[in-house]
């Protein structure tokens, strides 16, 4: 069965220092990713994804990930956080025989003014 | 605009009062889920729908039911709530039930639901 996994539980980092959230999953097929933010109080929503092409994806806010398929990880990056950059982040799989989505466990941001 | 929407937004309930959480969408998608959201586990997917009359389960379906007479709508039925039920919950739906293209799942906006 597929799985995903989020290293790190909860982040804190200062403004301005550089982000990187690890999510690493374990099917070895064809498989589309994603990460999904949910501020406090809200829903999720998209912030980038990856079905083909060039591993590097910048998606919104400044925020980007690489597939490394050789490491069966897709890591989130953001060279320089900001206080409104606090929320919980989730990666997210699809690949094999489901169309559905498996969800990490999710990595709490904190980032301090 | 295009949105999922679920309702209640909020609601206690007491242990065996059967309720149900509403959720539609209006931008004609095939594939429509639910999900529950538990402190430290991340998102569970319950149940999903690949079109009308088509459901199926998820991770975590006891103690749950769903039906899908119509497209647009896909409302979660607990026919007699536990106190493990109490979770956060969000209604998504995406385009098709795909393994390739374009899947990307939109979400509702959550049901806190406490059981007591």
């Amino acid at each position: 069965a597929q799985s995903v996994s989020q290293h790190n539980h909860h982040v804190i980092l200062s403004e301005a220092a550089s982000l990187e959230l690890g999510c690493n999953y374990s099917y070895g097929g064809t498989v589309n990713l994603f990460w999904y933010v949910q501020y406090p109080g809200q829903h999720l929503q998209l912030l980038l994804k990856y079905f083909s092409g060039d591993p590097l994806v910048k998606g919104i806010k400044g925020f980007e990930a690489e597939f490394i398929k050789s490491k069966f990880s897709f890591n989130l990056r953001k060279p320089s956080v900001q206080w409104s950059d606090t929320a919980e982040y989730f990666c997210a799989v699809n690949g094999g025989s489901q169309g559905n989505l498996i969800f990490g466990k999710g990595t709490k941001l904190s980032v301090k003014p | 605009e295009a949105q999922v929407t679920q309702n209640p937004r909020y609601l206690i309930t007491v242990t065996g009062k059967k309720l149900t959480v509403t959720c539609s969408q209006n931008m004609n998608h095939e594939y429509m889920s639910w999900y529950r959201q538990d402190p430290g586990l991340g998102l569970r997917q319950i149940y999903y729908s690949m079109n009308v009359e088509v459901t199926d389960k998820g991770d975590v379906p006891e103690g749950y039911k769903v039906s899908r007479k119509e497209k647009r709508n896909f409302p979660l039925i607990l026919e007699s709530p536990s106190p493990n039920q109490t979770s956060l919950y969000f209604c998504a739906s995406s385009p098709r039930f795909l393994r390739g293209k374009n899947n990307e799942q939109f979400f509702g906006p959550g049901t806190r639901l406490t059981v007591l």
